[in-house]
């Protein structure tokens, strides 16, 4: 499969606990994105990378929240002392630069408890 | 603050009928996005429009932009019960990475 994954799938935590998920954009794009989505919303971008550069972050991305993409492949999330607030599925996309057009991947859906 | 708005929100439409879902967005933008996604699955791109009165199709569904009114379209045409899913417009902002979506449109094809 060529595509975007995302590892977990699933991940039930409890408040407080740290959480890190993995994303494996499509290997040709340089540009990685993550969004989160909460129930009967539309996805709410969080941050993006070009190549290994971190280059934009919304507002949304608080403190606890931290994205790396160290060699330009796989980007990481880290949500540390979760919240259950936190409770969303989080989407990953990647694209080419210049073309925006993001393929999205399964996403991993957090449970707060 | 570029706004995406979809409507209407939630569509329950019969079999074999046409409908068309809005999208509306408040500042200019070259470029708009419509995905579909099925319920516990991510997002699938439907289409890329890039140029005012650009128009694409696939199948039983048709897009449309016009970017003097700000408004983009998405026609179903005969609808069919695999057309249900949540449809969601996304617009490029001023910033290339600034893609904003719409709260989407939870259609329901009803036999």
């Amino acid at each position: 499969d060529t595509g975007v994954s995302q590892n977990p799938r699933h991940k039930i935590t409890k408040r407080g606990q740290n959480v890190t998920f993995r994303c494996d954009p499509i290997s040709e794009h340089n540009r990685l994105y993550w969004y989160r989505q909460t129930l009967g919303q539309g996805p709410e971008f969080l941050t993006y990378f070009q190549n290994e550069a971190q280059l934009e972050k919304s507002r949304l991305l608080s403190d606890r929240f931290s994205a790396e993409r160290p060699k330009g492949s796989f980007s990481t999330l880290e949500i540390q002392r979760t919240e259950q607030g936190d409770s969303a599925m989080y989407l990953c996309a990647s694209s080419f630069a210049g073309y925006n057009e993001q393929f999205f991947g399964p996403g991993t859906r957090l449970t707060v408890l | 603050e570029l706004k995406v708005e979809q409507n209407p929100l939630f569509l329950s439409m019969q079999e074999g009928k046409n409908y068309t879902i809005y999208c509306n967005y408040s500042t200019t933008s070259d470029r708009l996005y419509w995905y579909r996604q099925d319920p516990g699955k991510s997002l699938e791109s439907l289409f890329v429009l890039l140029s005012n009165g650009a128009v694409k199709q696939e199948g039983r569904l048709m897009a449309s932009l016009d970017t003097k009114a700000r408004l983009s379209t998405l026609h179903i045409t005969a609808a069919v019960h695999d057309l249900s899913a949540t449809y969601f417009c996304a617009v490029e902002g001023p910033l290339d990475n600034d893609m904003r979506f719409g709260a989407g449109t939870r259609l329901t094809v009803k036999p």
